[in-house]
Order: structure tokens, then sequence, then C-alpha cells
């Protein structure tokens, strides 16, 4: 089965810094990536589908990008309401496997 | 309003089993793949089962494999996730979701605790 890791697990940042999130999957996967915010308490939310394509209602500093094995997801200008765990996910065949998380925080 | 709301969850010992349910309303059920995904306490996402609409295909992740049974029942609008020999690393809280290109609605889920 192909594995999903993401990096950094965590990270602390100021509002309005850049952050980028990094997701490495063990095979190709071609762009069948997605990536989702899951907020303290909430249920996880879908971002980016397609590893580039904003959910609707997703705000435009939230990116995607990548190809193959390695995918980011990027904060352009991280706000407060930014503060949660994002996961990515692989959904070109079962099973749909998810990274590990990555907790953003703010500093 | 597309909805997907849990039911079923609750305290079984080990060993036991439980079957969640998940009521779909506001879109065409019997058109999208189904999956059941969860959350252990403090921990990431699982993915742990989906089922085609017309249920000719269906996977599991390996931890349940053998031990849980994924269904759907397209005139009740519904996905049902039957929990056999249920183990105390089954703790979690489990949400439904529909597949269109990754996961795009969610339950608000339904907790199993698995403890004498």
């Amino acid at each position: 089965d192909i594995q999903m890791t993401q990096s950094p697990s965590s990270l602390s940042a100021s509002v309005g810094d850049r952050v980028i999130i990094t997701c490495r999957a063990s095979q190709g996967i071609s762009n069948y990536l997605a990536w989702y915010q899951q907020k303290p308490g909430k249920v996880p939310n879908l971002l980016i589908y397609a590893t580039s394509t904003l959910q609707s209602g997703v705000p435009s500093r939230f990116s995607g990008s990548g190809s193959g094995t390695d995918f980011t997801l990027t904060i352009s200008s991280l706000q407060p309401e930014d503060v949660a765990t994002y996961y990515c996910q692989k959904y070109n065949s079962a099973p749909l496997t998810f990274g590990g998380g990555t907790k953003v925080e703010i500093k | 309003e597309v909805q997907l709301v849990e039911s079923g969850g609750g305290l079984v010992k080990p060993g036991g089993s439980l079957r969640l349910s998940c009521a779909a309303s506001g879109f065409t059920f019997s058109d999208y793949i189904m999956n059941w995904v969860r959350q252990a306490p403090g921990k990431g996402l699982e993915w742990v089962s989906s089922i085609s609409s017309t249920s000719a295909y269906i996977y599991y992740a390996d931890s349940v494999k053998g031990r849980f049974t994924i269904s759907r029942d397209n005139a009740k609008n519904s996905l049902y996730l039957q929990m056999n020999s249920l183990r105390a690393e089954d703790t979690a809280f489990y949400y439904c979701a529909r597949e269109v290109s990754g996961l795009d609605v969610w339950g608000q889920g339904t907790t199993v605790t698995v403890s004498s």
C-alpha cells in the first residue's frame, strides 16, 4: 500500500507568515491528492482536491501544488483562524490513506 | 442542505459488536461513493472503508478487514458499518463521508468506546 508522509508534524508561525506543508507519497499518485483542515474539536473540512483545486468557499490564501509523489500546501499569509491540523490524503485508489497531519499554531 | 448524520456509537466490551448508521439527505445518495473514516482520541485521521454507489466495490483498511462490514441501502439513503470483534484500538470517533475527488461532505461523527 502507498504511504503518505507529511512534514513537519507541527509548526508555529506568526500572523502574516507564509506556511508550507509537504506531503510525500511512497509511490506516484498522479494528481489524486486532497488536503483537509481540521480545527480543534471540529469535523475535517476539504480544502483542496486534485492537488491544486480549491474547494468552494476556501480562501485564496490557500494553494496546493505538486504531482506524482511530492505535494505542498501553502498558506500565503497565515491568519489566526487558520490554527488547525492539516491532513493530506491520496484518493487514486483504495486504501484512501491520510498523512499523519501537521498541526499549525500561531507564534 | 447536504447532510450526513451518524448514529449507533456507544460503549462496548472487547469482543463485542456495534452497528453504525449514517443517514444522508440533501443529495442523490445513490450517485456517490461513501466512506467511513475514524479518529482515535488525540490522533490523526484513519480511513476505514469505502463502498461504491451500487455496492459493487467494497474496500477495507487492513486494520479492520475481516471484522468490519460496510453496506448501504440506497432506498433508505443510508450507509452502515457493522463492527464485530471490537478491540480497544477501535476506540475512536467515526465519521461517514461522501467521496467526490476527496471527501467533500462529512457527518458530525459518532463515538465508539471499546472498554471492559
